[in-house]
């Protein structure tokens, strides 16, 4: 039972490069979401996808783009990484947005960019 | 959302009780009360939910005050693997509350 499995766990990046970030689960999750960890700071919402095929907006897109590729799947894409962009990244499912469910959280993706 | 205030830090000795406490003062009709905890170098693990009934699971017990303004997460028995950081987040159902907001949250130190 792996719950959501992230890939890679460590990448470091130039500045100006680009890289998709990986989230699968095996749970048969509708809604999937990422996350970013800064130090001191709690975990802030990138994008969320309520289900198969929807996408939206978390509260700090900007410099991110995101596919969900079908169920199982949610992708975290940086187009041209900046310094600002170094993180600890987390991909989170849950069986749907109400506020009834919990989410369950991937072991996450340290991000470096130099 | 609602704010919830929890302590900063909180130590238990190994095999005894804890009792973790939050204050949600401002807390709506419809925001459910969730806890999840975050271990070193790990993602967040989801502890428990409830609405306004105590709630029981494997991992915890939710005690949810009576007027809902104050929640306690308790852990039966502390072990050393209960070490983490604790976050008490308010989720309103009446909107979409799917970003959850993580605070500081409260450090549990568990010692032998």
């Amino acid at each position: 039972n792996a719950g959501v499995t992230q890939t890679p766990k460590f990448q470091v990046l130039k500045t100006g490069q680009s890289m998709t970030l990986q989230c699968a689960q095996d749970m048969n999750h509708n809604s999937m979401y990422w996350y970013r960890q800064d130090p001191g700071m709690g975990l802030r919402l990138i994008y969320y996808s309520a289900s198969e095929g929807t996408t939206d907006k978390g509260e700090v897109p900007n410099g991110y783009n995101v596919s969900r590729l079908n169920k199982r799947e949610f992708s975290l894409r940086l187009e041209s990484a900046a310094p600002s962009q170094t993180s600890v990244y987390f991909c989170a499912s849950s069986e749907g947005l109400s506020a009834n469910y919990g989410y369950t959280f991937g072991s996450g993706t340290r991000l470096t960019v130099v | 959302d609602a704010k919830t205030t929890q302590p900063n830090s909180m130590e238990s000795n190994e095999e005894e009780p804890v009792h973790l406490p939050c204050n949600h003062s401002t807390i709506s009709g419809t925001d459910y009360i969730h806890w999840y905890r975050q271990l070193p170098s790990q993602g967040p693990e989801y502890v428990i939910h409830g609405l306004t009934s105590n709630v029981n699971n494997r991992m915890a017990s939710l005690a949810i005050a009576e007027d809902r303004k104050s929640s306690t997460l308790i852990l039966h028995r502390a072990t050393l693997r209960d070490a983490a950081v604790y976050y008490c987040i308010l989720r309103d159902s009446s909107n979409s509350g799917y970003a959850l907001n993580f605070g500081k949250g409260t450090s549990l130190l568990v010692t032998p």
